[in-house]
């Protein structure tokens, strides 16, 4: 089973600013990664896929970027509705699909 | 925009069956592109995968789950279910439901695009 590791588990950002978000895989999973955006009460919602496409009506300020073992999420700029907790999904090995353990993007 | 709403009940009783179904609207669960996923998340917990199926009934599950767990297609209601027996105070978690997309530039590799809210389900004894 592929283990992701997501740091740090919380990120303290001001609005404005650029956020750098990082996930590493217990061994390569190519780029057959993903990035989530999670709210209380609200499905969670695709960012990016297979590493670096944005997924459908995501703004450009989400970048992905990485292959094999290390990849990163990169939100530019940030604005008050990006304050969430991220998480990461590879899709390489399977069964069985692992997602990262998430990190809180807070207001500094 | 295709939506999937988890229902069932958010209360079961130790060793009793789990049991939740997902409506999917905007698109049909028939498509050959897509599988058809169940994910959980216990309180402060991460994202556990459970197990997938495709409309033809074709399913893969989570090995540490798989001597209780049965997934199921209903293609004339565009539903599936998901049935977990022997419930324990573990598997009290936030369950999603979730489509799940093949690549086009390579078969063989689904990732979740479109998720439900959640159903939260309590095992209490």
């Amino acid at each position: 089973e592929i283990v992701l590791t997501q740091s740090p588990a919380t990120l303290s950002v001001s609005p404005g600013e650029r956020a750098t978000l990082s996930c590493r895989a217990s061994q390569s999973v190519n780029s057959n990664l993903a990035w989530y955006q999670q709210k209380p009460g609200q499905a969670p919602r695709l960012l990016i896929y297979d590493a670096s496409t944005r997924a459908t009506d995501i703004p450009a300020r989400f970048r992905g970027s990485g292959s094999g073992t290390e990849f990163t999420l990169t939100i530019s700029s940030l604005q008050s509705e990006d304050f969430a907790v991220y998480f990461c999904h590879q899709y390489n090995n399977w069964p069985p699909y692992t997602f990262g353990q998430g990190t809180k993007l807070e207001i500094k | 925009q295709v939506q999937l709403q988890e229902s069932g009940p958010g209360l079961v009783k130790s060793s009793e069956t789990l049991s939740l179904t997902c409506t999917v609207s905007g698109g049909s669960i028939s498509s050959s592109y897509y599988y058809w996923g169940w994910i959980r998340q216990p309180p402060g917990k991460g994202l556990e995968w459970i197990g997938s199926i495709y409309y033809s009934g074709g399913a893969y599950y989570n090995a540490s789950l798989r001597s209780r767990l049965s997934i199921s297609v209903d293609t004339s209601k565009n539903q599936f279910s998901l049935k977990l027996s022997s419930a324990t105070a573990a598997d009290t978690a936030l369950y999603y439901c979730a489509r799940q997309k093949q690549r086009t530039t390579a078969a063989g590799f689904y990732y979740f695009d479109y998720w439900g809210r959640g159903r939260l389900v309590t095992v209490s004894s």
